[in-house]
């Protein structure tokens, strides 16, 4: 089982250099997430996506932009690398529940970044 | 926003102990999630819990949703040396967005075997 797929895993990138981070989900899941870890914190919401056409900012959304043209995809890009953008970042997906209650959120296995 | 403490950041124990952690929320949340993350991978779910009062198990790991809904705990009975990663709580929903988690910092699980 597929799951969530994040490419590449890795990556070192120059400053002022420019890139998109993959993420699709084989789930057919509505919800798709982007999170920051940095060491020693929990994970930091970046952008999220309620549906295909519909994105919104989460904590801390600044230096990057996401779109989400289809309900697999939600790639988010990095126009211009800066070395405080150097982190580890997980892609999530979930699916809506019942209620106030939504479904647990389903990660992939991260892209770890370096701007230098 | 909503914060959450986790407690404690870290854990060293011998093989066949028992772990507990915990976390508390300065506000309400309608879900608690328990996720463990090893290393070189992403966060993986370990318990959800739906309900304030709720106590679930799976395997040797049990939590529960305080019933105020600002906190929660997990315990680890009888560890093993797989059981070594970063714990993460999280929350959902009640006084923020349905949609996102608010994450702890994580507790750092050695075991030594």
């Amino acid at each position: 089982n597929a799951g969530v797929t994040q490419t590449p895993k890795f990556r070192i990138l120059k400053i002022g250099q420019s890139m998109t981070l993959q993420c699709t989900q084989d789930m057919n899941h509505n919800y798709m997430y982007w999170y920051r870890q940095d060491p020693g914190m929990g994970l930091k919401l970046i952008y999220y996506s309620v549906g295909a056409g519909i994105t919104d900012k989460g904590e801390v959304p600044n230096g990057y932009n996401v779109s989400r043209s289809t309900t697999e995809d939600f790639p988010l890009r990095l126009e211009l690398a800066a070395p405080s953008q150097t982190s580890v970042y997980f892609c999530a997906s979930s699916s809506p529940g019942q209620g106030f209650s939504n479904q647990p959120q389903h990660f992939g296995d991260g892209t770890r970044l370096s701007i230098l | 926003g909503q914060q959450l403490n986790q407690s404690p950041q870290s854990m060293f124990i011998q093989e066949g102990e028992d772990v507990s952690m915990n976390c508390t929320s300065s506000s309400i949340f309608n879900t608690w999630l328990w996720y463990k993350q090893e290393p070189g991978e992403g966060p993986v779910l370990l318990i959800a819990l739906y309900k304030a009062g709720e106590l679930t198990s799976n395997g040797r790991l049990t939590a529960q949703f305080g019933i105020t809904r600002k906190d929660s705990f997990l315990n680890i009975s009888a560890s093993i040396p797989s059981d070594v990663g970063i714990y993460f709580c999280a929350g959902q929903g009640g006084g923020g967005s349905n949609y996102k988690l608010t994450f702890g910092k994580g507790t750092l699980l050695t075991v030594n075997p």
